[in-house]
């Protein structure tokens, strides 16, 4: 049964900073990785997907990597912001279960001004 | 593009009552999917719609749980007799039918308070 963690569950750093999410999930058969932004009450904002033959995306400041056979992904977020203050989280897309999305509890990040 | 709309935002009700939610999907996505939030856990599935085809249930989908696609355009999700524990956010999502490999978009979700 794939299971998915994110580490730390909760992290504060300066304005400024330059930052990393982990993500880790235990089956490495996927199809692909989503990264997720969720503010507090809000929806889920899709920020990145890593398909499985891939290795990283960017967009602007944020660049995700996916190392499938460790069972590992990364968001590395540059320059952190106020604005980028909210919940992360990642999910498996797992070909044993390809009509849902496998979430982890996400990472709480709060950047300071 | 619009983007995933649901309504209401939220809703109070009285254990035992019946509610309805509503989706409504971008518009050119044919897939369409429900999950549940509680506080400090990551969503969890609760059912896929191909079109108008409800093609997977979760476990966690009780018989007084229904879901519907009829058109396959909006979807409802219709919980009968609530309970307390089915006080949680329910988010609904959707995503081009092209492989698995299309990403997924979510609505802001409708907060549920059962008291």
């Amino acid at each position: 049964k794939q299971e998915v963690t994110q580490i730390p569950a909760a992290l504060s750093v300066p304005e400024g900073e330059n930052l990393v999410l982990n993500c880790s999930f235990t089956d490495s058969a996927i199809y692909n990785l989503q990264w997720f932004r969720q503010d507090p009450g809000k929806g889920l904002t899709s920020l990145l997907l890593i398909q499985s033959s891939q290795r990283e995306q960017t967009s602007g400041r944020l660049n995700a990597s996916l190392d499938k056979s460790s069972g590992r992904s990364t968001l590395y977020i540059a320059a952190s912001q106020p604005g980028d203050s909210a919940t992360y989280l990642c999910a498996v897309r797992d070909r044993g279960a390809t009509n849902k999305l496998i979430f982890g509890t996400g990472t709480l990040l709060a950047v300071q001004p | 593009d619009t983007g995933v709309s649901q309504d209401p935002r939220h809703k109070i009700t009285k254990r035992g009552q019946n509610v309805t939610f509503r989706c409504d999907p971008i518009s050119e996505h044919n897939r369409l999917y429900w999950y549940r939030q509680t506080l400090g856990q990551g969503p969890e599935f609760l059912t896929y719609f191909q079109n108008e085809a409800q093609l997977e249930k979760s476990r966690l989908l009780s018989d007084r749980f229904s879901a519907e696609r009829p058109k396959g355009s909006f979807s409802t999700l219709e919980i009968q007799r609530t309970e307390q524990g089915d006080s949680a956010m329910y988010l609904c999502a959707s995503s081009r039918g092209e492989g698995y490999n299309s990403p997924l978009h979510f609505g802001n979700g409708t907060r549920l308070t059962v008291t």
